[in-house]
Parts: structure tokens; C-alpha cells; sequence
């Protein structure tokens, strides 16, 4: 089993509809989670990080967490073209940052 | 915009060739990471580093070597490359801030092995 997974997709959707990403853990102990947003051909830049149980609103992004089912999901309300991109998962296990391999994001004008 | 820098940003070289991947930042971040990216494929960490004289192992450690001497800088050594290490190196540093960790990463470098 991978320590962190995501679907890997593509996921598409159509411009101003939401978007879910979803990511599921291993370690029970990991306690910060991130979303990182990659386009084509650059490095990933963080977007949302979430600690607690619960959701996290951001703007048009909400980071989802809940623990006991070791899952985080990612919502992106009214998604635009320009939100295409690749959308990592990472969980900190243990003072090192782990990432799943991306949910890619297709958003059809 | 993130200070971290990765020379150089492409590179090829043939099999068997000693390389260092250089790796710099100047916000005075103490912890430091080397991932590997292949194309749609997930990060996987080779190395990582508290900072100046810690240095510890990822996934992919085994073929590479890595050193911290001063704060800003952290090169990546392949002793002996070969054709399995061709792939994308993303460097990357954060604050040392407990569970509120922000990784910011350089531009990468893409290395092929012929």
C-alpha cells in the first residue's frame, strides 16, 4: 500500500462547476496534510495545508480533513480554465513531507 | 516569489559520468529536500536535511550522496550515473516550523542519462 494515494485521474469538469480531489493516507500518526498545485513543467506550489479535523475554506478552495478515515479531499468551487493543472496530495510522516503521485485537473471552458 | 535556485536546469550526460546537482536558497531556511519526478508520476524523496551537518535519507538515497555544509547550500552527487537516473530533481526548503511546514521549490533540473 502507498503511504499517500490519489486518484490519478484526469478528472475533468466543466468551467464553474466543483471540483473534488480526493487522497487517502497509511500512517494514523500523520498530523499535516497540504495541497500542492503543479502545472505542466513548473514545480509545486503549496495552495491549502490543514491540521484539524474538519474543513478549511481558502477562497474558492476548501481542504477537507477527517482522521479517523485517513482521507483529505480538496473542493475547488467555480473552477476555472486557469485551475488545470496537476493537484498533489502530501502528508508530513515523521518530519518528512510525502507525496501521492496527483490528481490531474482538466477544467473545459 | 521562493529564493531557491537549481543549476543546471538541464543536463546530459553519458553513463558512468560523476554529477552534482546544485542546489541554493537565500531565505535562510535550516531544512532542505531533494525529490525525484518522473513524468506524471508522484515526488519521491531522496534526501533531506535539518540543516548545516544533518543529513538524512529518503526512498531513493541509495545511489546518491548529499552534503550540508553551509545553511543555503545542498548539492545532490550521483557518483556514477546511469540511464535509470534519468528524471526531473526538484529541490526544495521550508522554515523548520513543527506541523506548519511550507515547501517552497526551485525550477528542477532535468537529467538525462545516455
Amino acid at each position: 500500500q502507498k503511504e499517500v494515494e490519489q486518484n490519478s485521474g484526469p478528472l475533468s469538469v466543466p468551467e464553474g462547476a466543483i471540483a473534488s480531489l480526493n487522497c487517502t493516507y497509511s500512517d494514523r500518526g500523520s498530523q499535516s496534510f497540504f495541497w500542492y498545485r503543479q502545472y505542466s513543467g513548473k514545480s509545486p506550489e503549496l495552495i491549502m495545508s490543514i491540521y484539524s479535523n474538519g474543513d478549511k475554506e481558502d477562497g474558492r478552495f476548501t481542504a477537507q480533513l477527517n482522521k479517523a478515515s485517513q482521507y483529505v479531499s480538496l473542493l475547488i468551487r467555480d473552477s476555472q480554465p486557469s485551475d488545470s493543472a496537476t493537484y498533489l496530495c502530501a502528508v508530513n510522516q515523521g518530519g518528512k513531507l510525502i507525496f501521492g503521485q496527483g490528481t490531474e485537473l482538466s477544467v473545459k471552458p | 516569489e521562493a529564493d531557491i535556485y537549481q543549476t543546471p536546469r538541464y543536463l546530459v550526460i553519458g553513463t558512468g559520468k560523476k554529477i552534482t546537482l546544485e542546489c541554493s536558497q537565500t531565505m535562510g531556511h535550516d531544512k532542505m529536500y531533494w525529490y525525484q519526478q518522473d513524468p506524471g508520476m508522484e515526488l519521491h524523496l531522496i534526501h533531506y536535511s535539518y540543516g548545516v551537518n544533518s543529513t538524512e535519507k529518503g526512498d531513493l538515497s541509495s545511489e546518491s550522496t548529499v552534503s550540508r555544509i553551509r545553511t543555503e547550500h545542498f548539492p545532490l552527487t550521483l557518483e556514477s550515473a546511469r540511464p535509470s537516473h534519468t528524471s526531473q530533481y526538484l529541490c526544495a526548503s521550508s522554515e523548520v516550523a513543527g506541523v506548519n511546514e511550507k515547501l517552497f521549490f526551485g525550477s528542477g533540473t532535468q537529467l538525462s542519462v545516455l
